[in-house]
């Protein structure tokens, strides 16, 4: 079993739709986690960090439940600049590690 | 400036050959990792170094040696070069615990 796991998609959405991703983790040693989002032949970039009291940043929302080993990412009022493949993932510090959910790919049409 | 840069870009090599690609970062981050994107787009993760000791080698072959000569650098040198190698290679770094800041990637192909 992967330890972070999320639906591949493709999710494919209008402009202006309300579109949820999720994403379980495995192990319950993992500390931080994180939504990156990575264009098309381009590096993966921070979009936010998850906490457990759910944390916004504009059309974004993020949550984690740490009883249930889940982590969400709500966008709303999707624009076409939001589609790309996003990445939940998860960081060990006492092992150094960060690992990457496959990804979730999205794609907003006009 | 660029915060992590990893060289080169792209790299096409035949079967067979030794090649490597390195990474700065200039962040001051103590953690560095190499992941690997095949073409299924899967981020795996191949190594990390902390304070330019290696922690985790993810059941990689040995083909592949990271070398960190300080903090701000961890190198990939891989021998022997095998199509299944053909992937994208990304450098990244931390302060433990946080966000992973990326390179830009380096596009090898084996032919």
């Amino acid at each position: 079993r992967k330890e972070v796991e999320q639906d591949p998609g493709p999710f494919n959405v209008p402009e202006g739709a309300t579109v949820a991703f999720n994403c379980t983790y495995s192990n319950s040693a993992s500390q931080s986690f994180f939504w990156y989002r990575q264009d098309c032949r381009k590096e993966p970039k921070l979009l936010m960090s998850v906490y457990s009291s759910g944390n916004e940043d504009g059309r974004f929302t993020a949550q984690l439940n740490r009883a249930s080993q889940y982590i969400s990412l709500l966008i709303r009022d999707s624009k076409l600049s939001d589609s790309a493949t996003y990445l939940c993932v998860g960081s060990y510090s006492s092992a150094s590690k960060i690992i990457f959910g496959s990804g979730t790919r999205l794609s907003i049409r006009p | 400036d660029t915060a992590v840069s990893q060289t080169p870009k792209y790299l096409v090599t035949q079967m067979g050959n030794d090649k490597s690609i390195k990474c700065e970062q200039n962040l001051g981050h103590d953690t560095m990792y190499w992941y690997k994107q095949d073409s299924k787009k899967f981020l795996k993760i191949m190594f990390s170094y902390n304070n330019k000791e290696l922690i985790i080698n993810e059941t990689v072959p040995n083909r592949f040696s990271p070398k960190s000569p300080d903090k701000a650098h961890l190198n990939l040198h891989i021998n022997s070069l095998e199509l299944g190698d053909s992937a994208v290679y990304f450098c990244a770094s931390t302060h433990t615990g946080a966000e992973a800041f990326f390179g830009q990637g380096t596009r090898l192909t084996v032919v």
